[in-house]
Order: structure tokens, then sequence, then C-alpha cells
């Protein structure tokens, strides 16, 4: 596998339960957000997204807050499954720009 | 099926010897943009692109170079590599639209320079 995340924060958690991955971005100019899941071997895919003049979107199992007074995002995946097992980084837009800021990520470990 | 493409996936070469990581992709894209990833940090970018013959460095630019002759491809040369280049690199497109939305990730190439 990979070795990209063998310094990241590990989240454990059974299967069915609910996870929550947490991101602290750092402008306070960043207006967009986007979370992404990386497998093993594989390029980042794209999960969801919020704008920051939403606090909190849901997609299918998966819901993103967001929380600008704190500067803090998160992911909630509801009913975990094995499959969900892989690294989640959180990236920031700045200033309506192109150019998009990632956060070195968590991996999710999820038990049987 | 809308993708992003590199070759090669995994790379061994020595110090000082050029190579060249292509990258394809086949949604009418106009960015393009190349990153690394290394152990711990986030993806950094190195070149972006907003169309054909428009490149810009990003954040680590430094022994890189790349070339957008063609919408579709947007490939990644390294003239003189070094093993701090080490890492494992990813290409990707986007709309311009707003800048919103996905961004598509080719399936990354491990780069080894020893």
């Amino acid at each position: 596998g990979e070795s990209v995340g063998l310094h990241l924060p590990t989240l454990s958690v059974q299967e069915g339960d609910n996870s929550i991955i947490n991101c602290a971005y750092s402008n306070s100019a960043s207006d967009y957000f986007i979370w992404y899941k990386q497998e093993s071997g594989k390029g980042p895919q794209f999960i969801i997204d919020i704008r920051s003049n939403m606090d909190k979107r849901q997609g299918q199992r998966v819901t993103v807050l967001l929380n600008k007074t704190v500067k803090h995002l998160s992911l909630q995946i509801a009913a975990t499954q094995p499959g969900d097992s892989a690294v989640y980084f959180c990236a920031e837009r700045v200033d309506s720009s192109y150019k998009l800021i990632f956060g070195s990520g968590t991996r999710l470990l999820v038990r049987p | 099926e809308a993708q992003v493409t590199q070759n090669p996936r995994y790379l061994i070469t020595v110090t000082g010897k050029k190579l060249t990581v292509t990258c394809s992709q086949n949604m009418n894209h106009e960015y393009m943009s190349w990153y690394r990833q290394d152990p711990g940090l986030g993806l950094r970018q190195i070149y972006y692109s907003m169309n054909v013959e428009v490149t810009d460095k990003g954040d680590v630019p430094e022994g890189y170079k790349v070339s957008r002759k063609e919408k579709r491809n947007f490939p990644l040369i390294l003239e003189s590599p070094s093993p701090n280049q080490t890492s494992l690199y990813f290409c990707a497109s986007r709309t311009t639209v707003l800048f919103l939305g996905e961004q598509y990730f080719g399936p990354g190439t491990r780069l080894t320079v020893t």
C-alpha cells in the first residue's frame, strides 16, 4: 500500500456505527470546502462539498457540517461500512480563487 | 468513462536522469494540475494550467516543468530528478466554471529517485 498515511491520526470505528471526522481549516476567507476519500493505491475521490453560506449539507450516508466561527469542518458517515476504510481529508478554497488548500487527512479504520 | 490517466504508475530512476510523467483527461476540462503527496502532508500543488498554452507555478514548482500543448494532456517533466523528488504524484482536472464541484484525480504515480 501507499505510505502517505504513515503519520496520520487514525479513527477506528465498529462497522455499523457512525463516524465523525474533523478538520480545522486555516483561512477565514475560505468560501468553499470539499471532503475527499483516498483509498490505498488510488487517487483522491470527491465525496461532498459545501459553500460557506451553508452550515450543513447532506449526501448519501454522509453529512458535512461547517462552523465558521471556529473554522471547523466535520464529515459524518452514517452506518460505517468496511468499504469506508480510507484516508479522508478536507480541502478549502480561499477567496473564490482556483486554488485549493488540502489538509493532511485522517485514516478511518472500520472494524468488522 | 470520465477519467484522468497517468503513466507510468510506478517509476524507479536515478539522480539526474530526465523523466516525464504523462497525464491525460477525457472530460474536456480546461483546468489541469499536478500535485505531490508526501507522508503526513497534504497535497501540494506543483504546477497548474488554466487552458492550452497557459501554465503557472503552484506552491512547490522547483525542479519541475510542465507543458500544455493540447487540452487533454498535461505532462510533468523532471529534467534532473533528485532524491527529494521521491513522492507520490497526482494529476487532476476540473471545469473552470466557478471553480466549484468535483476535481478528478488520476490514480497516482509513485516515483523513487535513488
